[in-house]
């Protein structure tokens, strides 16, 4: 079975600096890795995926993430934090090939908080 | 719609009543899957539908929880005699079938708030 872990639930960091948030994924197929955000009160974005062509995946709002299989990695960073970045971000893993029934049920991590410092 | 909308936004319900969700999905989108976001749980998958038939609902968490589609578009969610552990924000996301081997990802609603006092 696949999963997913985060590290850091919460994660503060200053307007401008780097946003680095932490996904490490266990599966024993190629998976497909997803980022999604969730600001207050709303659903989730979906911000960038991975579906085994580039490793080096660009999503909305100027944040990217490297697909690593040595390290089983998938790190969203973006290169200076904006105070409209404060969310709760989730990565989540969907493996193999997709059955008939077409189903892309994912499996998520608990979610780091971001807060953003003026 | 333009995106995927969950009615009501807020429940508020005693417990051993029931309860029904709605999900309308994205026209188009053929399929559609129920999560439940709860503290403590994160996001947990609930059940899958593919048109009108639900071929994988091994996320359904005991028989008083059920779900529907119908026209291949509106989704329903009933808890029966609810539960204090079934307080949760349920979201509804749907998404056009993706080909064997891709993924397209998901559009989520807001979610339903779902509260059992």
């Amino acid at each position: 079975a696949q999963s997913v872990t985060q590290l850091g639930s919460h994660v503060s960091v200053s307007e401008g600096a780097l946003v680095l948030l932490r996904c490490n994924y266990s599966s024993s197929v190629p998976p497909y890795l997803f980022w999604y955000v969730q600001y207050p009160n709303q659903g989730l974005q979906l911000l960038l995926k991975y579906t085994s062509a580039a490793t080096l995946v660009k999503g909305i709002n100027g944040f990217e993430a490297e697909f690593k299989k040595s390290e089983t990695s998938f790190h969203l960073t973006k290169p200076s934090a904006h105070m409209s970045d404060a969310a709760e971000y989730f990565c989540a893993v969907s493996v193999g090939p997709l059955n008939n029934f077409g189903n892309e049920k994912l499996t998520f991590g608990t979610g780091t908080r971001l807060t953003i410092i003026p | 719609g333009a995106g995927v909308s969950q009615s009501p936004s807020n429940k508020v319900t005693e417990k051993g009543k029931d309860v029904e969700l709605r999900c309308d999905p994205i026209s188009g989108h053929t399929a559609l899957y129920w999560y439940r976001q709860s503290l403590g749980q994160g996001l947990e998958f609930l059940i899958y539908f593919q048109g009108n038939s639900a071929p994988d609902k091994s996320g359904l968490p005991s028989d008083r929880f059920s779900a529907e589609r119908t026209g291949g578009s509106v989704s329903t969610l009933t808890i029966q005699r609810t539960q204090q552990e079934d307080s949760a924000v349920y979201l509804c996301a749907s998404s056009l079938l993706s080909r064997r081997t891709d993924r397209s990802g998901y559009t989520f609603g807001s979610g339903t708030r779902l509260t059992v006092v």
